[in-house]
C-alpha cells in the first residue's frame, strides 16, 4: 500500500505570494490533518478534514486555507506569505481520523519565504 | 499552544544504552502516542497506549502511562545508532479530532 504522498517536498517563495501544498493519503484513508512544524513553535496544528468536511481548525490566520476532495485528497492554501510561514508542513492521514487512532505521515513539503 | 512537554529537551547516549524520554500533558486523555521523526522527514508512529493501561511493550519499545501524574515515559531498550531521531508524544482530548503534541526531543546515540 502507497503510503501519504506530498508534494511539492520543496519550495521556495516570496513574500506576498501564495502556495497550495497537495497531499494524497493512503488508500481508503477519509481523514486528513496538517501541521506546520517550525524549530520555534513545534508541530503545529492546522486543520484536519473528513469526508469533504473541515472537522476541526488550529488557532492559525484566516490567509491558511484547505480542502478535500472527493477522493480524499487534500490541498492546503496559505495567500499573502510572510517570512515567518516559513516551515515543514505535513500531512497525515488515518482511516476515520481523531479521537483515537494513529496518524500515518507524509514527508512533508518544506516551504522557504524570502 | 503546546499542552504537552517532553524532557529532557535532548539526550545523548551510548549505543547499548537504554534511553528513557517523559512525556507530561495538561488535559485528560484518550490515549497518548509516540512518534519518531527522522531529521526533516515525517513522523513515524511507534506505539500508542490507551488511557486504561499502564505499560505497553513493542520490541525494544515499553512504554508507561499514570494518567494520575499525567506522565507517560518512553524506554528505548539496547539503543543502535539509527535511534538517532527526534521524538514526541501526541494525545487526543475528549471527542476533539486533533492530536495534539509536545515540543518533541532529540535523541543522539553515539557509536
Amino acid at each position: 500500500k502507497a503510503g501519504v504522498t506530498q508534494t511539492p517536498r520543496y519550495l521556495i517563495k516570496t513574500r506576498g505570494q501564495q502556495v497550495t501544498l497537495s497531499c494524497s493519503p493512503i488508500s481508503g484513508h477519509r481523514s486528513v490533518s496538517w501541521y506546520q512544524q517550525t524549530p520555534g513553535q513545534g508541530l503545529q496544528f492546522l486543520f484536519e478534514y473528513f469526508s469533504e468536511t473541515q472537522r476541526n481548525k488550529g488557532n492559525f490566520p484566516g490567509r491558511f486555507s484547505g480542502r478535500q476532495f472527493s477522493n480524499s485528497r487534500s490541498e492546503m492554501n496559505v495567500s499573502t506569505l510572510e517570512l515567518g510561514d516559513s516551515a515543514l508542513y505535513l500531512c497525515a492521514s488515518s482511516f476515520a481520523g481523531g479521537p483515537t487512532g494513529e496518524l500515518f505521515f507524509g514527508e512533508g513539503s518544506r516551504l522557504t519565504v524570502l | 499552544s503546546q499542552q504537552g512537554e517532553e524532557d529532557p529537551q535532548a539526550l545523548s547516549i551510548q549505543e547499548g544504552e537504554n534511553a528513557t524520554m517523559n512525556c507530561s500533558y495538561k488535559t485528560s486523555i484518550n490515549n497518548l502516542q509516540w512518534y519518531r521523526q527522522n531529521s526533516g522527514r515525517g513522523l513515524v508512529h511507534l506505539i500508542l497506549i490507551r488511557s486504561n493501561e499502564r505499560e505497553k511493550h513493542s520490541g525494544r519499545l515499553r512504554v508507561t502511562l499514570d494518567t494520575s501524574k499525567k506522565s507517560s515515559s518512553l524506554l528505548i531498550t539496547a539503543s543502535r545508532a539509527a535511534d538517532t531521531a527526534s521524538y514526541f508524544c501526541g494525545h487526543y482530548t475528549g471527542a476533539n479530532s486533533k492530536l495534539t503534541f509536545g515540543k518533541g526531543i532529540t535523541l543522539s546515540v553515539r557509536p
